[in-house]
């Protein structure tokens, strides 16, 4: 199976900082077309998950433009320019260029 | 205004089964991959099974094979997952969700515990 290492796995901010997370895979997540099947996910507390980014960088709607996903081949970031009080929960990087689809262990984001 | 929403879950025994259903509205459902992503208490998401837009297309984790089903009703809007034998560690928050090339949704979820 692809394994998916996220750093760090707790984040405390200070709100109105930035903040960035990482996601690497063990396998290339390159489809023979050239786009990349790597999403991001954020979980708030006692909440679902939900879709904050799709193919690596573009924002699903809705998504504040304070998020940005970026990456290539197994290297992939997410950030956030000014990290606000209701961006605190769970982030998972998941991939679906192999089966089993497999999400990151989770980054925990909290308020300094 | 799109709405999954699951049901089924429940306590069971060790080996026993349960049937989980998700019914869909707001959503071309026809058009739509649909998946199982369970969440054990307090850890993170893995993805159990999902059914390609037709259902003639199925996959499961390895974890899941020969003791999960996963149907579809498209006249429905539904699709379901048989769940059999289950274990002690199969206990989670089973997600349905649905993929879309530009959406994704999320149901509320459904606990699942097995236990004696």
């Amino acid at each position: 199976d692809v394994v998916m290492t996220q750093s760090p796995l707790s984040l405390p901010v200070t709100l109105g900082q930035p903040a960035s997370i990482s996601c690497r895979s063990s396998q290339s997540l390159v489809y023979t077309d050239g786009n990349i099947f790597l999403h991001w996910f954020q979980q708030r507390p006692g909440q679902s998950p939900r879709r904050l980014i799709y193919q690596v960088s573009n924002r699903d709607s809705g998504v504040p433009d304070r998020f940005s996903g970026s990456g290539s081949g197994t290297d992939f970031t997410l950030k956030i320019s000014r990290v606000e009080a209701e961006d605190v929960g769970v982030y998972y990087c998941m991939q679906y260029r192999h089966w089993p689809h497999t999400f990151g262990q989770g980054t925990k984001l909290e308020i300094k | 205004e799109v709405q999954l929403v699951e049901s089924g879950g429940g306590l069971v025994q060790p080996g026993g089964s349960l049937r989980l259903s998700c019914v869909v509205s707001g959503v071309t459902f026809t058009t739509k991959w649909m998946s199982w992503v369970r969440q054990a208490p307090g850890k993170g998401l893995e993805w159990v099974v999902h059914v390609s837009p037709d259902g003639s297309e199925t996959k499961y984790v390895d974890s899941a094979k020969g003791r999960f089903i996963i149907s579809r009703d498209n006249a429905k809007s539904s699709f379901y997952v048989q769940m059999n034998s289950l274990r002690v560690e199969d206990t989670a928050v089973y997600y349905c969700v649905e993929w879309g090339q530009f959406d994704n949704y999320w149901g509320q979820g459904t606990l699942v515990t097995v236990s004696s």
